[in-house]
């Protein structure tokens, strides 16, 4: 259990839905991260919020959009996905989400999301 | 067992043997590295990390070796055991960057 918490663990949706994915922590922590994670592929950034704002958007389709109304919570919201959406999507958190100090970052369980 | 980092993604090696996983990286502005370890189903964990005014850190049974002149990272399993397989990626952040920029990892796989 590392603090930080996603639901659902699993996901199957249609290209027609619209569902969300949920990360809670109880770390105290100042940012939060979404990342994909593919089959063979490096982790892929997707958005960044520390103190509640966004700070990044690493070139993301308009089909995710992100909500953070609090430290402690971050959702993803999925709209018309396509099947090459289907991935592992991890959240993280950290206290610094910049320079020195502890920057490591927590990472939740994942939500496996698979795009029928 | 060695492993040359992403030119290698695979490692395998015996129960109670010592494995190295290395990691090279590009950027001269990253200040902060982090080991991970992922097991199947399971988000990535921190083992280790360690800054760029330093070239080793150990842990318990890790190790973590910085060379600066050659940008290569490696970290050290000691004694490895079945419950070490898992994927191992490196991380690096850069300075002024909002986030962490990973490799595409090794998966170690320990034989009994």
């Amino acid at each position: 259990e590392t603090g930080v918490t996603q639901t659902p663990r699993h996901l199957v949706m249609g290209m027609t839905n619209k569902k969300s994915l949920k990360c809670e922590q109880h770390l105290g922590h100042n940012a939060m991260y979404w990342y994909k994670q593919s089959a063979k592929k490096p982790l892929e950034l997707m958005f960044v919020y520390s103190l509640e704002e966004r700070v990044e958007n690493n070139s993301v389709p308009s089909r995710f959009s992100p909500e953070c109304p609090n430290s402690s919570h971050l959702f993803l919201h999925l709209h018309t996905l396509q099947p090459e959406d289907s991935a592992l999507y991890l959240c993280a958190s950290s206290q610094a989400p910049t320079g020195f100090g502890d920057t490591e970052a927590f990472f939740g369980q994942g939500t496996r999301l698979t795009v029928v | 067992g060695e492993s040359v980092g992403l030119h290698l993604p695979t490692l395998s090696v015996q129960e109670g043997d010592n494995s190295i996983i290395n990691c090279a990286y590009s950027n001269s502005a990253s200040d902060y590295f982090i080991w991970y370890k992922q097991e199947s189903g399971k988000g990535p964990q921190f083992i280790i990390d360690i800054r760029s005014n330093m070239d080793k850190r150990q842990g318990q049974r890790v190790t973590v070796l910085l060379n600066k002149t050659v940008k290569h990272l490696s970290l050290q399993i000691a004694a490895t055991q079945p419950g070490d397989s898992a994927v191992y990626f490196c991380a690096e952040h850069q300075t002024g960057a909002n986030n962490l920029f990973f490799g595409t990892g090794t998966r170690l796989t320990v034989i009994p």
